[in-house]
């Protein structure tokens, strides 16, 4: 069975720390697809990055960095200067199958507060 | 924007009652999916429609009832309300491909309806 654990409910800093988000992620396929998701103050989720599983390269966008390590079932995401703006919950995800999102598992989010 | 268009945004009802909540999905997208998040849910799967048809049913109540329109907007109708029914109700499409990237399983997510039962 699928299952996404963050085990960070809430986490507080002040502007300009990094900070990481935890995912740990449990499946029994070789093929499946870890997202994260952001949920700021006005409510609507937002996509941010979405991985394979045969893909296992570190990536950054911006501020943004993402490491997945298959051997220790994780993917984490880091926030490097952390701005008021990234105040938000995060929900990192795993699915099984590409071809649909309705199997999508998500996390139970973890919600990040920057202090300025 | 997300492209995704939900209506009403709040809505304050009694138990017993019935609501409808209405989801137009991004242009070109087939897909729309119906999620829930509660505080001691999370975020759960409703259901999913492509292209006017059922596609997928997850932990959807009997007493909740979704369909899609030939135009692809979608209703999410809630009867029988209880209390425990108050929650923010999502909905969400999905591409099929992307320049040649197989993306059916990324969403777009619009605003949400908050829904109060009291």
């Amino acid at each position: 069975a699928q299952k996404v654990t963050q085990a960070q409910t809430e986490i507080s800093v002040v502007e300009k720390e990094d900070v990481t988000l935890d995912c740990v992620y449990e499946t029994r396929d070789t093929t499946y697809y870890l997202f994260w998701y952001k949920q700021p103050p006005s409510g609507e989720l937002v996509f941010l990055i979405r991985r394979n599983s045969f893909d296992e390269q570190n990536e950054i966008s911006g501020r943004y960095s993402w490491n997945f390590q298959k051997s220790t079932s994780s993917f984490n995401f880091t926030i490097t200067a952390s701005q008021v703006v990234d105040s938000a919950v995060y929900f990192c995800a795993l699915s099984e199958d590409s071809s649909s999102a309705s199997k999508i598992i998500f996390g139970s989010g973890t919600r990040l507060s920057i202090r300025p | 924007d997300s492209g995704v268009t939900q209506t009403p945004k709040h809505l304050i009802t009694a138990t017993g009652q019935r609501v409808t909540l209405r989801c137009s999905p991004r242009s070109g997208d087939l897909s729309v999916y119906w999620y829930q998040q509660s505080l001691d849910q999370g975020l759960q799967f409703l259901i999913q429609y492509y292209n006017g048809e059922e596609r997928a049913k997850g932990n959807i109540l009997e007493r909740f009832s979704a369909q899609q329109f030939p135009d692809l907007h979608s209703e999410l109708n809630l009867s029988s309300l209880e209390l425990g029914d108050s929650a923010l109700y999502f909905c969400a499409s999905s591409v099929e491909v992307v320049r040649g990237t197989l993306r059916a399983n990324v969403l777009t997510f619009g605003a949400g309806s908050r829904l109060t039962v009291l």
